[in-house]
């Protein structure tokens, strides 16, 4: 079935860049989504990438996808520490299946 | 603009008892409602889909008599939660679109269940 794979856990120094990586398995999705997840909040949508894309560059966000590996990254540069929040990669052909998320660490 | 909103926030219930959960769009009209159910350290998973005015459709192995979801105007779907144990406790977020399908959602801040 549909699965999507990321780790639970990633510490980066403030100012440095966060790498987050994922994968999925479903070729056919269309979509591929980056959302946070703060304390307490909502999902929020941060950055999206059709599959026929290679790169999305969006200010401090940059989107990574690799089709024939079925691999997408999220890099943030200049991170900072309200970036601290769960990262969820997500794909999506019928229906939007999510990774368990990245819990975002950041480290003075 | 896009705020969707969930009431409560928390609630703690007796096992037996039925639990309702309100997710509302505050400043658009949701054609479309999702509702997922997120365990600790777990993914969000789709419970079920509700269109205005049309029965949800519900995920695989989804109990639709458990969980009762009415989708009766354009800004309001509630989930009910029947004869609540302790395996239902877990955070249940709602999310709505204002088309129909998996177009951009706009996700709550989430409901946390806990059943004593």
């Amino acid at each position: 079935g549909e699965d999507v794979e990321q780790s639970l856990f990633l510490s980066v120094r403030e100012g440095d860049s966060s790498v987050i990586n994922c994968t999925y398995t479903d070729s056919s999705s269309t979509y591929l989504y980056w959302y946070k997840q703060e304390p307490g909040a909502g999902l929020q949508l941060l950055t999206y990438i059709f599959s026929n894309m290679d790169m999305k560059q969006d200010q401090r966000l940059t989107v990574l996808l690799n089709k024939k590996d079925k691999h997408l990254s999220l890099r943030i540069a200049d991170t900072q520490t309200g970036d601290s929040a769960i990262y969820f990669c997500a794909e999506r052909d019928d229906k939007i299946i999510f990774g368990k998320g990245t819990r975002l660490h950041i480290l003075p | 603009g896009a705020v969707v909103s969930q009431h409560p926030s928390w609630v703690i219930c007796k096992s037996g008892t039925s639990v309702k959960i309100e997710c509302r769009s505050l400043d658009f009209q949701a054609t479309t409602m999702f509702w997922y159910r997120q365990f600790p350290k777990q993914s969000l998973m789709l419970m079920a889909t509700s269109n205005e005015g049309s029965k949800a459709t519900y995920e695989q192995g989804v109990e639709k008599d458990k969980f009762l979801i009415n989708h009766a105007s354009l800004t309001l779907s509630t989930l009910t939660v029947t004869s609540a144990h302790p395996e239902d406790s877990s955070f249940y977020i709602c999310s709505a679109s204002w088309t129909r399908g998996m177009n951009e959602q706009f996700f709550g801040p989430g409901t946390r269940l806990t059943v004593l």
